[in-house]
């Protein structure tokens, strides 16, 4: 049982505008959400993050919302530039449970065209 | 921002023999590290749970004889392949958090292991 899903393997978005990339979640006791970015032969590098008391939190380009309700969130990276090309992972964790771990998604592939 | 330093980024072995990938946390302590799995195409797959100074908390379906896992400091833990096969080739990543807290893990840079 899958509880994190990225539910699109890939997408692609002419450089300048807008990518929404897009994560579910099935755990109502997530309460934190992270946004990974993973080259090939790489370990993810963080972007940002979000706790379950906002719904919103914006780091310069990167923008993530989250829909407690829909258990839904989502990263907005505008404009989009051809280095953001990458596999990003959305990730979850329940703080409550003491061990911190970490849930991923399957990621999604975003190619920026130039 | 924190490092996580993972060696060796890549490395080849014979099928039988044992691989050591080492996870060490430069700028902070981690009590916990965790080690992922990736498969081609494929998300992580988190390993196992390293606790410093104890066992390590292997998720279902990983051998816990096969993927030794030894947390013996507050900044360094090892997973060791042992009698590796073919089909144990895959990218390795190590994850650390700082002690206490809820907030971003940060990633080593993985390891390619190709078992021939």
């Amino acid at each position: 049982d899958q509880q994190v899903k990225q539910n699109s393997p890939s997408l692609s978005v002419q450089e300048g505008r807008i990518s929404i990339l897009n994560c579910d979640y099935t755990n109502s006791m997530f309460d934190y959400f992270l946004w990974y970015k993973k080259y090939p032969a790489e370990g993810p590098t963080f972007l940002i993050s979000i706790s379950s008391i906002k719904d919103k939190n914006e780091d310069g380009r990167f923008t993530v919302f989250l829909n407690k309700s829909a258990k839904h969130l989502s990263l907005h990276i505008v404009p989009s530039q051809p280095g953001d090309s990458a596999v990003y992972f959305c990730a979850a964790s329940d703080s409550g449970a003491g061990s911190y771990q970490l849930t991923f998604g399957k990621g999604t592939k975003l190619s920026v065209i130039p | 921002g924190a490092v996580v330093s993972q060696h060796p980024s890549r490395v080849i072995c014979k099928s039988g023999t044992s691989v050591k990938i080492e996870c060490r946390s430069l700028d902070f302590q981690a009590t916990t590290m965790f080690w992922y799995r990736q498969f081609p195409k494929q998300s992580l797959m988190l390993m196992a749970t390293s606790n410093e100074g104890s066992k390590a908390t292997y998720e279902q379906g990983v051998e816990k004889d096969k993927f030794l896992i030894n947390h013996a400091s507050l900044t360094l833990s090892t997973l060791t392949v042992t009698s590796a096969h073919p089909e144990d080739s895959s990218f390795y990543i190590c994850s650390a958090r700082r002690t206490g807290t809820n907030t971003e893990a940060f990633f080593g840079q993985g390891t390619r292991l190709t078992v021939v």
